[in-house]
């Protein structure tokens, strides 16, 4: 079965450094997304991307996060300059056509 | 703006024993609703999901949900629990169709299931 796959699975850095979250969506799927899970609290939207461009974002996808598609098959997160509080579960997702959303199993980012 | 409120933070229940999830929504647009299901250390698993048609709805492993849209709610129900069903559940509303597709999750439901 198709499955959005993320790497790394797990990244800790340290303040101030840039990070990159890179995600393979299935095939065939033209909606992507990023949602993060801060430890103990609910699943958060950040930003929707289709036909090459970011179709919706939330308030906490503010100017340190980027999103890019650069080639045929990746979806990448960047958070320019981590902090504290960007420690999270960050998952990406994918959609054929925006009704059913299948996630990945997720990159933990801790900052230290 | 659209919300979702899952009522309980924790659900108890024995091994065989029936379980019911409850998840209340706001939304002044039509909706489309979803359950997810997060065992520990993994990613989120869809269980199933309401578009359109009928309101009855019966996903994976045996789970079904119900969506009432006069109660607002999408409860998620099972006859007899299994030990390997203890969760974390979360209830997750999009809406309108033909909009971006994004989710609004409620606050999650671990689900315990005890001998």
């Amino acid at each position: 079965e198709p499955e959005v796959t993320q790497t790394p699975s797990h990244q800790v850095t340290q303040m101030g450094q840039e990070v990159i979250l890179r995600c393979v969506p299935i095939s065939n799927h033209l909606y992507f997304y990023w949602y993060r899970q801060i430890l103990g609290q609910k699943v958060e939207f950040l930003v929707s991307f289709y036909n090459n461009e970011i179709s919706e974002k939330s308030e906490i996808f503010d100017d340190q996060f980027s999103v890019e598609r650069p080639d045929g098959s990746n979806f990448t997160l960047k958070i320019r300059s981590t902090k504290l509080e960007d420690s999270a579960m960050y998952f990406c997702a994918s959609s054929e056509v925006a009704d059913t959303i299948y996630f990945g199993e997720g990159s933990w980012l801790t900052v230290v | 703006a659209q919300s979702v409120t899952q009522l309980d933070s924790q659900v108890p229940v024995f091994e065989e024993a029936p379980v019911e999830l409850r998840c209340n929504y706001s939304s002044s647009v039509s909706v489309y609703l979803f359950w997810y299901v997060q065992y520990p250390n993994q990613g989120l698993q869809l269980l199933l999901k309401y578009l359109s048609g009928s309101t009855l709805v019966k996903g994976i492993n045996g789970f079904e949900a119900e969506f009432k849209k006069s109660e607002t709610s999408f409860h998620l129900t099972k006859p007899s629990a299994h030990m390997s069903d203890a969760a974390e559940y979360f209830c997750a509303v999009s809406g309108p169709p033909g909009n971006t597709g994004k989710l609004i999750f409620g606050q999650g439901t671990t689900l315990q299931v005890k001998p």
